[in-house]
């Protein structure tokens, strides 16, 4: 099945330094790849994605890019603010058995020091 | 619109016990998964379902057992609870394939 690996497991920045979260997956028919954001105590939320025919797509102060023949994908903040602060998922898309199947990374803590 | 809803929000169970943790969402989706996420960890897929009476294995299913006979329910059942089993369950709800996961508050199991 699917493995999403995620690197680094913890990351503090300076604010307003940027910040990038690295993943790469095994299954090479995952097609869709989004990250979530989770504050403390909270649950995962979206906040960008991308699908397997884009090679970068950006929103205000993050992007994410996907590269495809090294099966590896990659979140970037800009501009860091301390409400960026959270742990970050990144997750790849694929079909398993019982349809649409969703594998997480292991997570990146990220500190944004004022 | 709730949205997805998880109940309990936190238990304790003794070891042996069984529990049924209950996940209901009223967006009409399709697609159900069940995460669990243990202390500084990840999110590990332990069943998935994509409609009423299909359900799958994910990473971690050990353990464990779904069912899904309503398009709104996917509870997951733990039979004979074990320490392991200590950690905090999510469940999500997709509508199309590749899309957004809706996440529910979670639920804190503690396995004593």
């Amino acid at each position: 099945g699917e493995n999403v690996e995620q690197h680094p497991s913890t990351l503090s920045v300076q604010e307003g330094d940027s910040a990038v979260i690295k993943c790469t997956y095994s299954d090479s028919a995952s097609n869709y790849f989004p990250w979530y954001k989770q504050e403390l105590g909270k649950r995962p939320q979206l906040i960008i994605d991308i699908r397997s025919n884009v090679g970068e797509k950006k929103d205000q102060r993050i992007a994410v890019t996907l590269n495809k023949t090294a099966k590896h994908f990659s979140l970037h903040i800009t501009e860091t603010q301390p409400e960026d602060s959270a742990v970050y998922f990144c997750a790849a898309s694929g079909f398993g058995a019982a349809g649409n199947k969703l594998t997480f990374g292991g997570g990146t803590r990220v500190l944004v020091k004022p | 619109n709730a949205g997805v809803t998880q109940t309990p929000k936190f238990r304790i169970l003794k070891i042996g016990q069984s529990m049924t943790l209950q996940c209901t969402q009223d967006m009409n989706h399709n697609y159900m998964y069940w995460y669990r996420q243990d202390p500084g960890m990840g999110l590990k897929l332990i069943y998935y379902s994509v409609g009423a009476g299909i359900t799958d294995k994910g990473e971690v299913p050990n353990g464990y057992n779904v069912s899904r006979s309503t398009t709104e329910d996917f509870p997951l059942r733990l039979e004979l609870a074990a320490p392991s089993q200590t950690s905090v369950y999510f469940c999500a709800a997709m509508g199309q394939p590749n899309t957004e996961a809706f996440f529910g508050q979670g639920t804190r199991l503690t396995v004593v």
